[in-house]
């Protein structure tokens, strides 16, 4: 019963794969998000759909492609897969992303490693 | 300037000690505030949320200071658990969505 839960933990491919994360929330959240945790630990957001509907796209390359079939699920399309997409994704959800104080809660991070 | 600031670290304080962590935002326009902790190779998780007035679970208060745009987070008589990157978040924003950025973190090592 994870609250937030990722598919696959890891992931190790080739340069110019295409690869997808999938994310799933058991909360009833109306908010989801991607975000990217590079070498240096920095978390920066990625994207944000409010009921299924993309609120936020943080100049994210376009290989990259959000996709929310219902807003349960937010999944991570990545095209053509370069060295520096090497980072550790978590997917978030939160109640309502437009309230101030809203909690997110993360899934378990998805490590990705491009060879 | 970057949106959110923080002092990486690392801070290597002996068990029992009081830490104090800072936070600077940049946007003037930003409204609400949370500490997140995020340990080794696992997901953030709210700590706590930053309320104008203060607030205080437990050993850990928090601090707001909107003139001078910083949040402060201390911790008193630490516990070796407490070892962990401590994250500032920021909220909010002129627009119709609430940004919500990251800072870098700061690492706590508590020693026994």
């Amino acid at each position: 019963d994870t609250a937030v839960s990722q598919t696959p933990k890891y992931l190790v491919t080739q340069m110019g794969n295409d690869k997808s994360i999938k994310c799933e929330q058991n909360l009833g959240h109306d908010t989801m998000y991607w975000y990217k945790q590079d070498s240096k630990k920095f978390l920066k957001i990625m994207f944000s759909y409010n009921n299924k509907e993309l609120i936020i796209n943080e100049t994210v390359p376009n290989r990259f492609s959000p996709k929310s079939p219902d807003k349960a699920h937010l999944n991570l399309h990545i095209n053509s897969l370069e060295l520096g997409d090497s980072a550790v994704y978590f997917c978030a959800s939160s109640q309502d992303g437009n309230r101030a104080y809203n909690e997110q809660f993360f899934g378990p991070g998805t490590r990705l490693t491009v060879l | 300037r970057k949106e959110v600031e923080q002092d990486p670290g690392p801070f290597n304080v002996p068990e029992g000690a009081t830490v104090a962590f800072n936070c600077t935002y940049s946007n003037s326009a930003s409204q609400s505030f949370f500490w997140y902790r995020q340990d080794c190779r696992k997901e953030p998780k709210l700590l706590m949320s930053v309320y104008s007035s203060g607030n205080e679970d437990g050993r850990f208060t928090a601090q707001l200071n909107r003139a001078s745009q910083y949040i402060s987070l201390l911790i008193r008589d630490s516990k070796l658990s407490d070892s962990a990157t401590y994250l500032c978040v920021v909220k909010g924003g002129s627009g119709g969505y609430q940004k919500v950025t990251f800072g870098t973190g700061t690492k706590l090592q508590v020693i026994p």
